[in-house]
């Protein structure tokens, strides 16, 4: 079946140090988004990639990275996490970014604590 | 105000009963809005979307559109317990791109 997939799940981290998330996708879309979402929030974008395009939310930290070094992988990098950073966070892909119809798909999502 | 509003409940009813989520937006050039429903701990699913004025049924599901009063609703007939999770509203952002912005959702209970 056509997913989203992303890993891990569950990641732990300590403070400051470096982690990487990874969603990869077999619909073959062109969008692939990162959401932050926090307990009770809503799921707040961070960035997206139109294919090799990339686009950065203004208030995205600069803390987060992001890599696309192909159309089925995109990679969320958390340079230093602080306590702040605990979340959920969610890979999402679409078709396109011009109709109607070019719905979001969301993976499983990676839930990160940071100790 | 926010782009996106939602009371976040709880919203509960009772088994069988229709359960009536409601959700205003500021931007009045959006154009296309979603419902989405995200159980605890998971991530958001696409119920359906809407892009007209009117309604649009799907299932047990209707979406309805007011765009003069900016205001968008999901109702959830014959609500069942395995309804209960967070609906989520989300409008696109105008001026071409149909990226979703999100409200907090609402939480939903449908108790037997």
């Amino acid at each position: 079946d056509a997913m989203v997939i992303q890993n891990p799940r569950y990641q732990v981290t300590q403070f400051g140090k470096p982690v990487t998330l990874s969603c990869s996708q077999t619909l073959n879309h062109n969008v692939m988004y990162w959401y932050q979402q926090k307990s009770s929030q809503a799921p707040k974008l961070l960035f997206h990639y139109y294919d090799k395009d990339f686009n950065n939310e203004a208030d995205t930290p600069d803390n987060f990275q992001s890599r696309r070094p192909n159309t089925s992988f995109c990679f969320l990098d958390i340079r230093s996490p602080g306590l702040g950073d605990a979340a959920m966070y969610l890979c999402a892909t679409s078709r396109g970014l011009n109709g109607p119809t070019d719905t979001q798909y969301f993976g499983p999502g990676t839930r990160l604590t940071v100790l | 105000q926010k782009e996106v509003e939602q009371n976040s409940g709880p919203l509960s009813v009772p088994e069988g009963a229709i359960a009536s989520l409601n959700c205003t937006y500021s931007d009045r050039g959006s154009q296309s809005f979603f419902w989405y429903r995200q159980y605890s701990g998971k991530s958001p699913e696409l119920i359906m979307f809407i892009y007209s004025n009117g309604d649009k049924e799907d299932g047990r599901f209707t979406a309805q559109l007011n765009k003069a009063s900016q205001y968008v609703s999901l109702l959830i007939r014959d609500s069942q317990p395995s309804d209960s999770a967070t609906y989520l509203c989300a409008v696109n952002k105008s001026g071409g791109s149909y990226i979703p912005t999100f409200g907090r959702g609402t939480s939903l209970i449908v108790h037997p």
